[in-house]
């Protein structure tokens, strides 16, 4: 149980454009979902925290109209990179928190060309 | 605000040793810690869940100890194989808090 999906697993983007990304748990509910994103050789870093039906909270630093997320029912919450430019291009990462515990998905590969 | 630091950066041994990754951070006001595996491109891999209440935990050839008063933890690999070698993250969450707060990672690898 408690599986965590993302979609795409990857994908390339010119510069410019938007890209939405998916976190859906599978198998439970999850009010709270987590969005990070992880640059080559670095820790994961928190962009903002998504409640289900509410406004997220985004992190110091984090351009919330840049990266916007909608958390429209129990089990998906949406990551749309805004106008992508090649610096957006990271490994994105999110995950459900169910009983005191995250569940990570398998993460999101984005390169802006 | 909370830091969490790993040492080493990155270690090499030999197949079959025994090995020991720490993690440190600054608030010891933990709610619980988390030991994950994430292999190259890929996502995290749960390892140990330790509650704040808790000493340590065991899963197979790892164990997990925590030292909350010095805000200390070890992750301890029995007789190392080769795919063990990934990087290793530890994370902790703070009390009224459900946020993670990631260390910086170790990247291991056994050497054949």
């Amino acid at each position: 149980g408690a599986v965590v999906s993302q979609h795409p697993s990857w994908v390339i983007c010119k510069s410019g454009t938007s890209v939405k990304i998916e976190c859906r748990s599978l198998d439970f509910q999850a009010t709270t979902m987590f969005w990070y994103r992880q640059f080559p050789k670095q820790s994961l870093m928190l962009m903002a925290t998504s409640n289900e039906g509410s406004k997220a909270t985004y992190e110091q630093g984090v351009e919330k109209d840049k990266f916007l997320i909608n958390h429209a029912s129990l089990t998906l919450s949406t990551l749309t990179v805004t106008s992508a430019h090649p610096e957006d291009s990271s490994f994105y990462i999110c995950s459900a928190y169910r009983v005191d515990e995250q569940y990570f998905g398998p993460g999101t590969r984005l390169t802006v060309t | 605000k909370q830091e969490v630091t790993q040492i080493p950066a990155a270690l090499s041994v030999p197949e079959g040793e025994n090995l020991v990754l720490n993690c440190s951070f600054t608030d010891s006001a933990i709610y619980n810690l988390q030991w994950f595996r994430q292999d190259p491109g890929k996502g995290l891999t749960s390892l140990l869940l330790i509650q704040s209440s808790q000493r340590e935990q065991t899963s197979g050839r790892l164990n997990a100890s925590l030292d909350k008063s010095s805000g200390r933890s070890t992750l301890y690999i029995a007789a190392s194989q080769p795919g063990d070698s990934a990087t290793y993250l530890c994370a902790v969450t703070n009390f009224g808090n459900e946020k993670l707060t990631f260390g910086t990672g170790t990247r291991l690898t056994i050497i054949p």
